[in-house]
């Protein structure tokens, strides 16, 4: 079945640890992104990818880094996790059409 | 974690009632417009689509409105239901740009 999906849904973690959020699609689009969402708040591109080895920052600051080795792979990455990283982290992957399907969603929680 | 952004304005109606979410957007050159669903703890989900080309569309339940001369967008769900409680984005996009989203607007429906 062709679908996003993300790991782990829920990360508690201490201040400095190294975290990768995972994303992972099975529908074939060259196009993914990764957003930060704060409860109850807007959605902010953070990281966008349009094929492998082309990734771009988007519109909100982060401190977060992304790779694109793989097609159906997009990794988030933060070498160092702080309290402000605190937030949920949506992937999405689009493909010809620009509707974005979206992932569950990962919960961070940065002690 | 420290918030980015504005709170989403809330829409509250009571079950049964007929539900419109407007949205303003941004970029007269916009050909193609989407509406999400997000409900708590979930990623966005797809509802409807338009295209530029057109001025209304018809899904189960929900109807999207399109008028270019104000760039207005707006979503109308008929009999509005305890689980159609959660937040609605609206978001845009030109030829194969990424989409842009906008705030959000938060339903709640009351039985």
């Amino acid at each position: 079945e062709a679908d996003i999906y993300q790991t782990p849904r829920y990360l508690v973690i201490g201040t400095g640890k190294k975290i990768t959020l995972e994303c992972s699609q099975t529908m074939g689009h060259d196009k993914m992104y990764w957003y930060q969402q704060d409860p109850g708040m807007e959605l902010h591109l953070i990281h966008y990818s349009y094929g492998v080895n082309s990734t771009e920052k988007g519109d909100l600051s982060s401190e977060s880094t992304v790779s694109r080795i793989r097609t159906e792979h997009f990794p988030l990455t933060l070498e160092s996790a702080r309290p402000s990283h605190t937030s949920q982290y949506l992937c999405a992957s689009s493909g010809t059409y620009n509707e974005q399907f979206f992932g569950p969603g990962t919960r961070l929680t940065v002690l | 974690g420290e918030s980015v952004g504005l709170h989403l304005p809330t829409l509250s109606v009571q079950e049964g009632d007929n539900s419109i979410i407007n949205c303003a957007y941004s970029n007269s050159a916009s050909d193609y417009f989407i509406w999400y669903k997000q409900e708590s703890g979930k990623g966005p989900q797809f509802i409807i689509d338009i295209r530029s080309n057109m001025d209304k569309r018809q899904g189960q339940r929900v109807t999207v409105l399109l008028n270019k001369t104000v760039k207005h967008l707006s979503l109308q769900i008929a009999a509005t239901q305890p689980g159609d409680s959660a937040v609605y984005f609206c978001a845009e996009s030109r030829g194969f740009q990424k989409l842009v989203f906008g705030t959000g607007t938060r339903l709640l429906v009351s039985p």
